[in-house]
């Protein structure tokens, strides 16, 4: 699968949008990009997935560049309840695994 | 709807023992994933089963195995525990293929080794 390379670690104030980038360079067109994070001692939950579109949902926004070599996860109001870590994922459409990387740990300051 | 559930939750073994891990995926899910999470390694993929049948195999050695049943319920075993195998062990469940459809995450089982 192809990789993804995100920020170790990014910091945002309570009630402010938060951008959490993610590199995906070697994307090939069939991948789709998958956002999920963990809370702290919980399971991963889903957050948001796009394949070429921009995509919104109650959670969150996914921006995702022309040429598909970025996206975007977008936080519009951020709570502290968001602090957590951020997983940006590709995936074959035929694939049967989520191959995890080690994600951006968000924290959110009041 | 209940959510993934993953029993036990806590588990403490020594090493050389086996243990059996069991999850019960939403209601109607039929895929089923394993992931073991540590603290050096992060979340790293298990397997994954659908209708009974293991799709998918991550880079873990024979020791550790897995089964899924008609119902959908799945248990993964570990033979001949060694302390590296210490970890929070993740259960999900999907619809149908878990790179298209969402997956749902269980609580986890913590199993400490000794």
């Amino acid at each position: 699968d192809a990789k993804t390379t995100q920020p170790n670690s990014m910091e945002s104030n309570e009630e402010e949008p938060v951008h959490l980038p993610c590199n995906h360079s070697t994307i090939s067109g069939t991948d789709y990009i998958h956002w999920y994070r963990q809370l702290p001692s919980q399971g991963p939950e889903y957050v948001i997935h796009g394949l070429t579109s921009n995509v919104n949902n109650r959670m969150a926004s996914l921006a995702i560049a022309e040429d598909r070599k970025s996206s975007t996860l977008i936080l519009h109001r951020a709570t502290l309840r968001d602090a957590a870590v951020y997983y940006c994922i590709l995936s074959k459409q035929a694939g049967t695994a989520l191959i995890f990387g080690k994600g951006t740990t968000l924290s959110v300051s009041s | 709807k209940a959510g993934v559930t993953q029993t036990p939750r806590y588990l403490i073994k020594t090493r050389g023992q086996q243990v059996t891990l069991s999850c019960s995926p939403i209601s109607g899910h039929r895929s089923v994933s394993w992931y073991q999470q540590t603290p050096g390694q992060g979340l790293q993929f298990l397997f994954e089963y659908f209708s009974e049948t293991q799709r998918n195999k991550g880079n873990f050695p024979g020791r550790f195995s897995g089964r899924q049943f008609s119902n959908s319920r799945s248990e993964m075993n570990v033979s001949t525990l060694e302390l590296g195998d210490s970890a929070l062990y993740l259960c999900a469940s999907s619809l149908g293929r878990p790179t298209t459809d969402t997956q749902y995450f269980g609580p986890g089982t913590r199993l400490t080794v000794l």
